[in-house]
């Protein structure tokens, strides 16, 4: 258990809707990353925030937003969604804002049908 | 930019047997190495990592070592388990953006 935490596990929705991710880090950690993990695409690093505050942004589609709240959980939004976003989507944390080790959480599975 | 190229998978092993995942980076500057695992339906686990040059990263009988020379970071494991069996990435941290950077990924199965 590495202690992130990712809710809901599962999502199954339909085209064209909205959906929210939410993780929750591990303690003391202030920095959160999101990926999304798909078999045509692998790992690809989406966002990042750092103590509220956006500190760096990967192949992040513009219908994709995220925050990160005053108590340091992060909200992944996904909106208009298309098949091709059916995949795996991880959020990470680490303690600090730099290139260190991060702590994966167990993903949520998003199938768009 | 960063960039993280892996051997293609899948590898299939006897237990007891020697394993080696290639591993080679592009970076700029002196990035930290890892090695991830993932196991069937978890997201993924730190294995190893290391900071700098010539640094050795071990857990659990794996072992890579940073080659700044051949800007490799090679896993290797001397005699593998069925409980090993996993993905497993390498990856690159380092840059002005912070992120991780993996490699695609390379399936390991061990055959009892």
């Amino acid at each position: 258990d590495s202690g992130v935490t990712q809710t809901p596990k599962h999502l199954i929705t339909a085209t064209g809707q909205r959906v929210t991710l939410r993780c929750s880090p591990r303690s003391g950690d202030l920095s959160v990353y999101w990926y999304q993990q798909s078999l045509d695409q692998g790992l690809q690093f989406l966002i990042q925030y750092y103590n509220g505050e956006e500190r760096a942004k990967g192949n992040i589609l513009e219908r994709f937003s995220a925050q990160q709240f005053p108590d340091l959980h992060s909200e992944l939004n996904l909106s208009s969604l298309e098949l091709g976003d059916s995949a795996l989507y991880f959020c990470a944390s680490s303690v600090q804002a730099g290139p260190g080790e991060q702590y994966f959480g167990p993903g949520t599975r998003l199938t768009v049908t | 930019g960063n960039s993280v190229t892996q051997m293609e998978g899948p590898v299939t092993l006897s237990e007891e047997a020697f394993l080696t995942i290639n591993c080679t980076y592009t970076a700029t500057g002196y990035p930290s190495l890892f090695w991830y695992v993932q196991y069937p339906g978890e997201g993924l686990q730190l294995l190893l990592k290391a900071t700098k040059a010539d640094d050795k990263g071990s857990n659990k009988g794996f072992e890579a070592t940073y080659r700044k020379e051949t800007t490799s970071f090679h896993l290797e494991k001397g005699s593998v388990q069925v409980s090993d069996s996993a993905v497993y990435f390498c990856a690159l941290g380092g840059g002005s953006n912070y992120k991780l950077t993996f490699g695609k990924g390379t399936l390991l199965t061990v055959n009892p």
